[in-house]
This record gives C-alpha cells, structure tokens and sequence, in this order.
C-alpha cells in the first residue's frame, strides 16, 4: 500500500518549458487535491477533483490545468512555466465521507529559470 | 472568506521544554480543524483532529482542544523531545472540500 506518490521527485525547467506531474493513490479516494507550498505561504490549493472526470479551480489557478481521466490519477500540468511556478509541489487525497483527513504525497520540487 | 492563522516562528526550545503554538481561525458553520506536521524533506502528516466544539484532539503526545468561543486550536505538549523539530501547520476545512492552512510554524528543538 503506497499511499500517494508523485512523480517526478525533482525538477528543473526553463522558462517557457511544459511539464505535467502526475499523482497516483492507491486508497480509491474520490478526492484529490493540488497544492503548492512556498515560505512563509504555507500551502495554498491549485485545483481540486471531487471524481473522475471532473475538476475545479482553488485559490491560485492560473497558469495551471489538471486532469482526472482515472480516479487513481490527477495529473497538474504547467504549458508554459514562469519562474514564478518555482515551488514545492503536493498532491493529497481524501475519501468522500467519513473522516476528513487528507493523506499527503511526498512533495515535487519544481524550480523554473 | 475562511482562514487560519497560527504564530509565527520560529520557535526554539530545548528538549523537555513546555511546547504551545498558538491557531486561531475564521470559519462559517462548524469546521473540522487539524493539525498536520512536516518533516525535513517530507509531505504533510495529520497529526491530530477535531470535528466539534470541546473535542480535544490528540497523538504522540501532542493535544489540542477546539475551542469555538475563543476560536482557537491551540497545540501543546508537555516535554518536546528533539525528533519534534518540524513544521506545524494548523488547518480547517471549507465546505467539505479542501484545508485551509496556516503559514505553518517551524519549530526546533536543541539537546
């Protein structure tokens, strides 16, 4: 049981440059979530899934689109990255009802020159 | 809108020491709060909970009890211990979808 992985781990990019992060969880959570973590901003929400097949915006949106074509995966995708976008990535998790709590993945570190 | 605020930091103390960092939230209705902890180089972990007023949360010695008239959710522990040393964030949840956090306080703990 992995939980909720990220991939990739680390990466750097030019300005301009395209790249997609995938996320994947393996507890069939319905929801699945999008952060990004910069200092003294604690973390702030990207865009959101509530099921497959569909998302929506958070607080910082621009610049970034997502998809949730299988329910295990929730893709966040950057088409032409600013150095604006250099951040720690985090993906999370949560099952529908129930319990509230959000399992986290381990994180991506982006950083755009 | 909903939001969270916590002290900042960061916080130093050395081992044994009396820990508290302070949250206080903004929230309509009757939010869960929480708090999540982050080690060097890893993501977020739930550390403790609490879905209603006077619930008091707790794990690995960590408490915090949610307290609606004062709007706070205060976390403590009675003698920190130098593995402690991470990032705390406190959080509520909006609507039942995604958490809110605070900026997070970083808290270190010396021998």
């Amino acid at each position: 049981n992995a939980g909720v992985t990220q991939t990739p781990k680390f990466r750097v990019l030019k300005t301009g440059q395209s790249m997609t992060l995938l996320c994947a969880q393996d507890m069939n959570h319905e929801y699945m979530y999008w952060y990004r973590q910069d200092p003294g901003m604690g973390l702030r929400l990207i865009h959101y899934s509530v099921g497959e097949g569909t998302t929506a915006k958070g607080e910082v949106p621009d610049g970034y689109n997502v998809s949730r074509l299988k329910k295990q995966n929730f893709l966040l995708g950057l088409e032409s990255a600013a150095p604006s976008q250099t951040s720690v990535y985090f993906c999370a998790s949560r099952d529908r009802g129930g319990t509230d709590t959000q399992y986290f993945g381990p994180g991506t570190r982006l950083t755009v020159l | 809108g909903d939001s969270v605020t916590q002290m900042e930091g960061p916080v130093t103390l050395s081992e044994e020491a009396f820990l508290t960092i302070n949250c206080t939230y903004t929230a309509t209705g009757y939010p869960s709060l929480f708090w999540y902890v982050q080690y060097p180089g890893e993501g977020l972990q739930l550390l403790l909970k609490a879905t209603k007023a006077d619930d008091k949360g707790s794990n690995k010695g960590f408490e915090a009890t949610y307290r609606k008239e004062t709007t706070s959710f205060h976390l403590e522990k009675g003698s920190v211990q130098v593995s402690d040393s991470a990032v705390y964030f406190c959080a509520t949840n909006q609507a039942g979808t995604a958490l809110i956090f605070g900026k997070g306080t970083t808290l270190s703990v010396s021998s």
